[in-house]
Parts: C-alpha cells; structure tokens; sequence
C-alpha cells in the first residue's frame, strides 16, 4: 500500500510570491490535515480536511488555504510568501476523522522563502 | 486551550541503556487521546502508540513501554536497551473530543541520540 506522498519535496521561493503544496493521502483514507513544523514555533496544526470540507483550522492568517478534492487528494496554498513561512509542511492522511485515529505523515515539502 | 510539555530538549544515551522520556500535557477536555510520534531524519512522523484518557493501564511493545498517569498528567515513554536505531526525534501529542476531527496538539519533541 502506497504511503502518503507530498510533492514537491523542495521548494525555493521569493517573498511575495504564492505557492501550492500537495498531498495524496493513503488509498481510502479520507482525512487529511496539514502541519507546519519550524525550529521556533514546532509542530503546529494548520488545518484538516475530510470529505471535501475544512473540519478544523488552527490558527494561521488567511494567507494559508486548502482544499481537498474528491478523490481525497489535497492542497494548501500560501499567499504571499514571508520569510517566516520557511518551514516544513507535513501532510497527514486517516481513514476518518476523529479524535482517535491514527495519522500516517508523508515526507513533508521543505519550503524555503527568500 | 491545550498544551503538550515535553521539558527535555535532547538526550544522549550509550547503546543498550534505558532511556525515560517525559511528556505533561494539559486539557480541559476529559474525553482526549494521547499518542507518541516518531520522527527519524527522512522527516515523515511515524505513528508509535496512542492511549484514550479513560485506560490508564500501561502498555509494554518490545523494548517499548508507556506509562499513563492522569494524576500527574503524564504519558512517559520508555525505551529498554537502546539502539543506534532509535535515534530520533519523539514527539508527544493530545487529541480533544472538543470539536471532533484530527486536530493534534504537539510538545516540542526530545532528539534522543544513541550511541555506540
């Protein structure tokens, strides 16, 4: 069974700029939320997505968006880049969407802004 | 708001030693659940265990094992002789009933380092 794979890996960006992340969850997995992890703040939670519907969001400006399609698939898209948006962005696919359930993490894509 | 307190930043430990890593968290919630992460160099956080608020037994996987305490509000994990490959960072994290979903709150990790 193929994992949870987010592409691109790298990303080198300029301040100002918008950029697109994605994730393909596990097959039938149907919840996939989106995590931010810098050496200052840690692992923090952006926001999650289950059957094509955002069902939480952390608390991050409005810059930061996401949309998952039907078949599970998801993005997130940073506007207007700043610096401080440099930072590892894991994506995180369940099977459902609750409390106890396992989160199976990709690789993440390693965005830089510059 | 819920918080996840992980005090030790890094650990160093010689092959084969037990090794304790601390986790306290803080909710208001009564219905939560607790899990362990591990995170190798390759980035992607591995999935090591997860404990509901209302099962306070402890739980022993090879050479790992959890304790919960809610008196205490910890859910320590320990590793038994230590190997090389266990180096990594852990991460401890909380899950709410409140507001449903998967929406978890992460400590700020403890780089364990084995060595030879």
């Amino acid at each position: 069974k193929a994992g949870v794979t987010q592409t691109p890996r790298y990303l080198i960006k300029t301040r100002g700029q918008q950029v697109t992340l994605s994730c393909s969850p596990i097959s039938g997995h149907r919840s996939v939320s989106w995590y931010q992890q810098t050496p200052g703040q840690g692992l923090q939670f952006l926001f999650e997505y289950f059957s094509e519907t955002q069902r939480n969001k952390g608390n991050f400006p409005g810059r930061f968006s996401g949309r998952q399609f039907s078949n599970s698939r998801s993005e997130m898209n940073v506007s207007t880049l700043e610096l401080g948006d440099s930072a590892l962005y894991l994506c995180a696919s369940s099977p459902a969407s609750q409390m106890n359930t396992e989160a199976f993490f990709g690789q993440g894509t390693r965005l830089t802004v510059v | 708001a819920q918080k996840v307190t992980q005090a030790q930043t890094e650990i160093s430990v010689v092959e084969k030693e037990d090794v304790t890593l601390d986790c306290v968290y803080e909710t208001r919630d009564t219905t939560y659940y607790l899990f362990w992460y591990k995170q190798p160099p390759s980035g992607e956080l591995v999935f090591l265990i997860r404990r509901n608020s209302f099962d306070e037994q402890n739980e022993i996987s090879g050479r790992y094992s959890w304790n919960f305490q809610k008196s205490t509000s910890s859910f320590n994990f320990t590793i038994t002789a230590s190997q090389v490959v266990d180096s990594a960072v852990y991460f401890c994290a909380l899950n709410i009933l409140t507001g449903g979903g998967n929406k978890l709150t992460f400590g700020t990790g403890t780089q364990l380092k084995v060595e030879l």
